[in-house]
């Protein structure tokens, strides 16, 4: 089983400054097709959870562009450079490289 | 536009059984891997089932091996999960999702007694 691993798990931010998620694999998520499916989701309070990076860093659709995800192999990155108020919720990083698997999730809440 | 919707969630004994359907739509459906994914109250997302495209390859986390199955149809753009022997830790919220497109709202299922 692909264990996912998110840090901090929890990151108060200041509305308008950076915040940053990472995320590690317990093993490389290149599948053998090439690609890495590697996600970021956005749950809001009392929402489903919604998509907003496929395979590392393509914003779906809809998705403001201060969102973007980087990485490779088996760590990491969302970041969202400029936080507003409605970014406020759990963000989880999946893999469905190997089956689906999730991180802990990443509750992130204004200062 | 792309949807999932699911159905089927209710309060059930302990024991119990209860289907859940999704249905969808906006999207090649017939190409897609579906999952199911629950969230348990003020928990994380947990994987519970895939099948591949065409239902000849089924899989499941190990909390639910021999008490759900997951199926599709193909030619209605449904999935479902047929969940017997349940018990109180499968209360949850019940997300179909094919997890790189789309997720539906949820459906709520209750054990308890």
């Amino acid at each position: 089983d692909i264990v996912m691993t998110q840090t901090p798990l929890s990151s108060p931010v200041t509305l308008g400054q950076p915040a940053s998620i990472s995320c590690r694999s317990s093993q490389s998520l290149v599948h053998s097709n090439g690609n890495t499916y590697l996600s970021w989701l956005q749950q809001r309070p009392g929402q489903p959870p919604r998509l907003l990076i496929y395979k590392i860093s393509n914003r779906f659709s809809g998705v403001p562009d201060r969102f973007s995800g980087s990485g490779a192999g088996t760590d990491f990155t969302l970041k969202i450079s400029r936080v507003e108020a409605e970014d406020v919720g759990v963000y989880y990083c999946m893999q469905a490289t190997y089956l689906v698997s999730f991180g802990q999730g990443t509750k992130l809440e204004i200062k | 536009e792309v949807q999932l919707v699911e159905s089927g969630g209710g309060l059930v004994q302990p024991g119990g059984s209860l289907r859940l359907s999704c249905a969808a739509s906006g999207f090649t459906f017939t190409g897609s891997w579906m999952t199911w994914v629950r969230q348990a109250p003020g928990k994380g997302l947990e994987w519970v089932a895939n099948i591949n495209r065409d239902g000849s390859e089924k899989y499941y986390v190990d909390s639910v091996k021999g008490r759900f199955t997951i199926s599709r149809d193909n030619t209605k753009n449904s999935l479902s999960l047929q969940m017997n022997s349940l018990r109180a830790e499968d209360t949850a919220v019940y997300y179909c999702a094919e997890p790189s497109i789309s997720w539906g709202q949820g459906t709520m299922v209750t054990v308890s007694s």
